[in-house]
């Protein structure tokens, strides 16, 4: 039940540099939130963005939502070593109801 | 957020064998959901299983093959059963925690999975 499509498939940037992720969807959505898993672990979870906002920030994180377009991006600013790992969106509709994974980022953050 | 805690954490096993995965949570839950991710790919739901009523399943999974026990609002089990190579997968469970940190949405958080392969 994939609904969101994350692009890049993977992603290669140097430490210090920004890293951004997008992530388009099908449907409506309740809210968006974004997930590391690092090297097949369990999912971390990053943000959490409504349905009705259009920009979110976590420390070096940004997300934004555009529900016109159906898009969310990640931007991870002054990216390190330590963030490199897979990065995925899901979407869900409303409270009691799974998430719908994307197919996931591979980010690659080299010292 | 919830602490959520899977056992085992990784298992190999031989085909025709069951696993049974615990998830426990530290805090009392009304939606668990348990979640399939094959080898280089995304997640794919399982079940969703609510405390005191049957496991809901998704297309193409059966209660026979991965039931599910779910006996009160902090634990749930997945068992895989009679277990065949392409059963190789990490197999998650989430939870869903309402409003604590989202203004009034639901997050969903993950246990660190099991990391199954069957041989």
């Amino acid at each position: 039940s994939q609904q969101g499509e994350e692009d890049p498939q993977a992603l290669s940037i140097q430490e210090g540099e920004n890293a951004t992720m997008n992530c388009s969807y099908k449907t409506s959505i309740n809210n968006l939130q974004w997930y590391r898993q690092n090297s097949g672990r369990g999912l971390v979870h990053l943000i959490l963005i409504r349905s009705n906002e259009r920009e979110k920030h976590s420390g070096r994180l940004r997300v934004t939502l555009d529900t016109s377009k159906k898009s969310s991006s990640l931007l991870i600013t002054a990216s390190r070593a330590a963030d490199t790992a897979s990065y995925f969106c899901a979407t869900d509709g409303y409270s009691g109801y799974a998430l719908n994974f994307g197919k996931g980022t591979s980010l690659l953050v080299t010292p | 957020s919830a602490v959520i805690s899977q056992k085992p954490s990784r298992d190999i096993c031989q085909r025709g064998t069951s696993l049974t995965i615990q998830c426990q949570v530290d805090s009392q839950v009304t939606m668990m959901f348990w979640y399939r991710q094959q080898p280089g790919q995304s997640l794919t739901l399982i079940a969703t299983a609510n405390q005191g009523s049957e496991a809901t399943y998704e297309s193409g999974f059966v209660i026979d093959k991965f039931p599910i026990s779910r006996p009160n609002l902090t634990f749930s089990t997945l068992t895989v059963s009679n277990m065949s190579p392409e059963d190789s997968s990490i197999y998650l469970c989430s939870v869903e925690i309402f409003g604590r940190t989202s203004g009034g949405s639901e997050t969903q958080y993950f246990g660190p999975g099991t990391r199954l392969l069957v041989l």
